[in-house]
């Protein structure tokens, strides 16, 4: 199994409250991503970073923030948390963009958020 | 619009049996397609990576198939197992505006009973 790790794995929080969430990977890969699960729905991308301090917007990435100061870990930041941010978040790691070769995606196991 | 459409949303089939899953997408241009296994409460997990050119590709009792003219997937399980229970998701990878990109299906949800 790929070296993700992600915390914390379950958290309920109110409305308007900050959260962060953690995924620390061991692989040395140079790209990170983070998305959201919803029944119904594809897993639908947040944000992404292609390497330290390098990162930039998915397609869901509103009311989101990310950071990555260091290879190893991305921080996924609700400022002010919104019912609508309920969800399960996934991060994943690849050692290629996908651009010039298939590149495997590995997934953590999962951070479900309650927001209340 | 670039989508990715799963069926059926659920299945139920008796231990033993076959079954087959399908994923027809209109992302184009199309680079790849793969297919994952995600256990309840846990992440998904990679079975196949289809390029446009493959048309066939099994992993043990997992075999997908891709008709990229059709833009069609299957992923077929032969004699199914209790443990097979899980969701599946099809996954294509397409360009737009020169970025590259992952469209998710909303996934199979298959439950094996004894």
């Amino acid at each position: 199994d790929a070296g993700i790790t992600q915390s914390p794995r379950h958290k309920v929080t109110e409305t308007g409250t900050p959260v962060t969430l953690r995924c620390h990977q061991t692989e040395n890969h140079r790209y990170m991503y983070w998305y959201r699960q919803d029944p119904g729905h594809g897993l639908r991308l947040i944000h992404y970073s292609y390497g330290v301090k390098d990162t930039d917007k998915g397609e869901v990435s509103d009311g989101y923030s990310v950071s990555r100061s260091k290879t190893e870990d991305f921080l996924l930041t609700l400022e002010s948390a919104t019912s609508s941010q309920t969800s399960v978040y996934f991060c994943a790691i690849s050692d290629t963009s996908g651009r010039r070769a298939p590149g495997e995606l590995f997934f953590g196991e999962g951070s479900r958020l309650t927001v209340l | 619009k670039n989508q990715v459409e799963q069926s059926p949303q659920s299945l139920i089939i008796l231990e033993g049996k076959n079954c087959t899953l399908q994923c027809n997408y209109t992302v184009s241009p199309f680079s790849n397609l793969r297919w994952y296994k995600q256990d309840t409460g846990r992440g998904p997990v990679s079975l196949t990576i289809m390029t446009f050119s493959e048309n066939t590709k099994s992993n043990g009792r997992y075999t997908a198939t891709l008709d990229a003219d059709t833009k069609q997937s299957s992923l077929h399980i032969t004699a199914s197992q209790l443990s097979d229970s899980a969701s599946y998701i099809c996954v294509v990878r397409g360009f737009s505006g020169g970025y590259n990109k992952l469209i998710f299906g909303a996934g199979t949800r298959l439950a094996v009973h004894p």
